[in-house]
């Protein structure tokens, strides 16, 4: 059972643009919702996190908004840049930081 | 300060071979776990150690042991390897819940 549902699979999006990624989770339990960039060959970056008791986050070009209601989340990368073309997961715990992932999104960001 | 540290990056091993990878954690973290990552997919978990015990395993048999060291390091042990195991081998370090990758041991059956 897929406990993190993420959307969509792949993005294309021009330089300068606005990036969205999102994520539905399933168990209630989870407090904490990260976001990690992966480059090939690397392992995954924690980007940025939050957690239920905020409904947005932001740090710099990243901002993630959380809907506790609809037991939604989503990355919103502004001004997409080339060099933000990467491999994202959304990922939730509870408890002892073991990490549910989504199965990532391959953004490619054009010139 | 060093981050989360694996070795070795590269590994070829035959079927039926036994391997074992490593992790150094990041300094202050007490906590280490360790995923499967295949080609395409997201990161897989396979257990976790705090305090040199096992504290939770995902779904992967028994083929699949580790280790925590009094230093916080640990060794990730794969016996009578199978084509399928081979992936991207991931360590992540934590105290609490934030949670730091090293750079993976890219592991290749044959």
């Amino acid at each position: 059972q897929q406990q993190v549902k993420q959307s969509p699979q792949s993005l294309i999006v021009q330089k300068g643009g606005i990036s969205i990624i999102n994520c539905a989770y399933e168990n209630t339990a989870f407090d904490y919702f990260p976001w990690y960039q992966q480059f090939p060959g690397k392992g995954p970056a924690l980007l940025i996190a939050i957690r239920p008791d905020v409904s947005e986050k932001k740090e710099g070009r990243f901002t993630i908004s959380f809907n506790k209601s609809a037991k939604q989340f989503s990355l919103h990368i502004m001004d997409s840049q080339p060099g933000d073309s990467a491999t994202y997961f959304c990922a939730a715990n509870s408890g002892y930081s073991t990490l549910t992932f989504g199965k990532g999104t391959m953004l490619l960001v054009s010139p | 300060d060093a981050g989360v540290t694996q070795s070795p990056t590269h590994l070829i091993k035959t079927r039926g071979q036994q391997v074992t990878l490593r992790c150094s954690p990041k300094s202050g973290h007490d906590t280490v776990s360790w995923y499967q990552q295949a080609l395409g997919q997201g990161p897989q978990f396979i257990f976790q150690y705090y305090e040199e015990e096992e504290r939770q395993r995902g779904n992967f048999p028994d083929r699949f042991s580790g280790h925590q060291f009094p230093n916080y390091s640990s060794e990730l042990n794969v016996n009578a390897l199978l084509l399928g195991d081979s992936a991207l081998y991931l360590c992540a370090s934590s105290l609490g819940q934030e949670a730091f990758f090293g750079q993976g041991t890219r592991l290749t059956v044959v």
